[in-house]
């Protein structure tokens, strides 16, 4: 099953809008939760990461938000720009063994000018 | 420095065909990952390696054989191509730190 449920699907945002996509998990092993940035026939770039010691993460334009006793963490992207439009990935990894990457299913973010 | 690169880009199999999707990293790394792609599933991870000559199974294995004879290799086989293995395979590289994973640009296979 989806270790890590992401939604929505799919956004349209306008220029200069806020864009949320939200994620849940499960397994509180988790300890490690990363947001990548796909653009169309490329492969995913680690865009933020997030670990459960802060509620917040922000670099630029884009912020982590994280609720350890809910199980969630969410992407805000500020101000939003057309060249934000992409498919954004969640994703959670334990900190034990290899570290394998669990990813949400995507959301394809249109940011129309 | 070119970070991860896959080989082909893009291939078109018929059912019972086999193949190799070839990764080359050269930043050292010692982990090394195969997943796939697919609409609405996000990725899946097909098969990892922790270190030359070591690979492991990840969450959708079957179907699928790897190999790590080099440490900057990593190769995934399909020994008989089935139309469930159309998909698009990303393979990426991870050095020390969590943070420290990159992406190849992908492989996209199609299987008739």
């Amino acid at each position: 099953q989806q270790q890590v449920k992401q939604s929505p699907q799919s956004l349209i945002v306008q220029k200069g809008g806020i864009s949320i996509i939200n994620c849940a998990y499960e397994n509180t092993a988790f300890d490690y939760f990363p947001w990548y940035q796909q653009f169309p026939g490329k492969g995913p770039a680690l865009l933020i990461a997030i670990r459960p010691d802060v509620s917040e993460k922000k670099e630029g334009r884009f912020t982590i938000s994280f609720n350890k006793s809910a199980k969630q963490f969410s992407l805000h992207i500020m101000d939003s720009q057309p060249g934000d439009s992409a498919t954004y990935f969640c994703a959670a990894s334990k900190g034990t063994g290899a570290n394998n990457l669990f990813f949400g299913t995507g959301t394809r973010l249109t940011v129309i000018p | 420095n070119a970070g991860v690169t896959q080989t082909p880009k893009f291939r078109v199999l018929k059912t019972g065909q086999s193949m190799t999707l070839l990764c080359a990293q050269d930043m050292n790394h010692e982990y090394m990952y195969w997943y796939r792609q697919d609409p609405g599933m996000g990725l899946r991870l097909i098969h990892y390696s922790v270190g030359e000559g070591t690979t492991a199974k990840g969450e959708v294995p079957d179907g699928y054989n790897v190999s790590r004879l080099k440490k900057q290799n990593f190769l995934l086989g399909l020994e008989s191509a089935a139309p469930s293995q159309t998909s698009v395979y990303f393979c990426a590289s991870r050095g020390s730190g969590r943070e420290n994973e990159f992406f190849g640009p992908g492989t996209r296979l199609t299987v008739l």
